[in-house]
């Protein structure tokens, strides 16, 4: 069935460095995705979001990528920081704001 | 500006009882959500509701029922719990249901034992 998924379970970067999660979708009608970070203990947090006529959108500190050739979503965080420890979601809105998540990665931030 | 909220936090119940979740939010959102978190998984849809009055059920219902009487509230019943509801629920709402993003609770542990 069609599903939003990532490839990496964890992702370990040094303080200072550029993290960049990746996340695949499988449904090509798809024209909206959203990025959210959960911090242990809480509920998942809005960072930015792309809609499907874009390729390339930023906030602060991070950038999405839309590939739609090969149906392919990245998020990149520059200068990470140990307050960006977190798991990191892909999502895509399903209608109706319905969203399906992957999995996941866990990105753990070293000194 | 309290948003969106859940009660209780953490909550266990035996094995075939019933179990209320609630979720408030002070927006006035149209749309609401159930999601389950369960470890090392991410979010997966149980209930939505596009107003008050209207629900319908998302990827994983069975087990569970939900009404939306006011356009605030949006409770999650449980109606005879199973172990395997064990998880993590989160409510979520959304001014519009179209490309706009969702806002989360803080979450509801839920342990069945």
């Amino acid at each position: 069935g069609e599903s939003v998924g990532l490839h990496l379970p964890t992702l370990s970067v040094q303080e200072g460095d550029n993290s960049i999660i990746n996340c695949a979708y499988s449904n090509s009608a798809s024209d909206y995705f959203i990025w959210y970070k959960q911090e242990s203990g809480k509920g998942p947090q809005f960072i930015i979001d792309i809609r499907s006529n874009m390729d390339k959108r930023q906030g602060q500190r991070v950038t999405v990528l839309l590939n739609k050739t090969v149906k392919h979503l990245s998020l990149q965080i520059a200068a990470t920081q140990p307050g960006d420890s977190a798991v990191y979601f892909c999502a895509e809105n399903k209608g109706w704001g319905k969203l399906q998540f992957g999995a996941g990665t866990q990105v753990v931030v070293t000194p | 500006d309290a948003g969106i909220t859940q009660s209780p936090r953490y909550k266990i119940t035996e094995t075939g009882r019933q179990v209320t979740l609630m979720c408030h939010q002070t927006w006035s959102h149209s749309y609401m959500f159930w999601y389950r978190q369960d470890l090392g998984h991410g979010l997966r849809l149980i209930y939505y509701s596009a107003a008050a009055d209207i629900t319908d059920k998302g990827e994983v219902p069975d087990g569970y029922v939900v009404s939306r009487s006011k356009t605030e509230n949006f409770p999650l019943t449980l109606e005879s719990a199973t172990r395997s509801q064990t998880s993590v629920y989160f409510c979520a709402s959304n001014p519009d249901g179209v490309n706009t993003e969702a806002f989360f609770g803080q979450g509801t542990r839920l342990t069945v034992v």
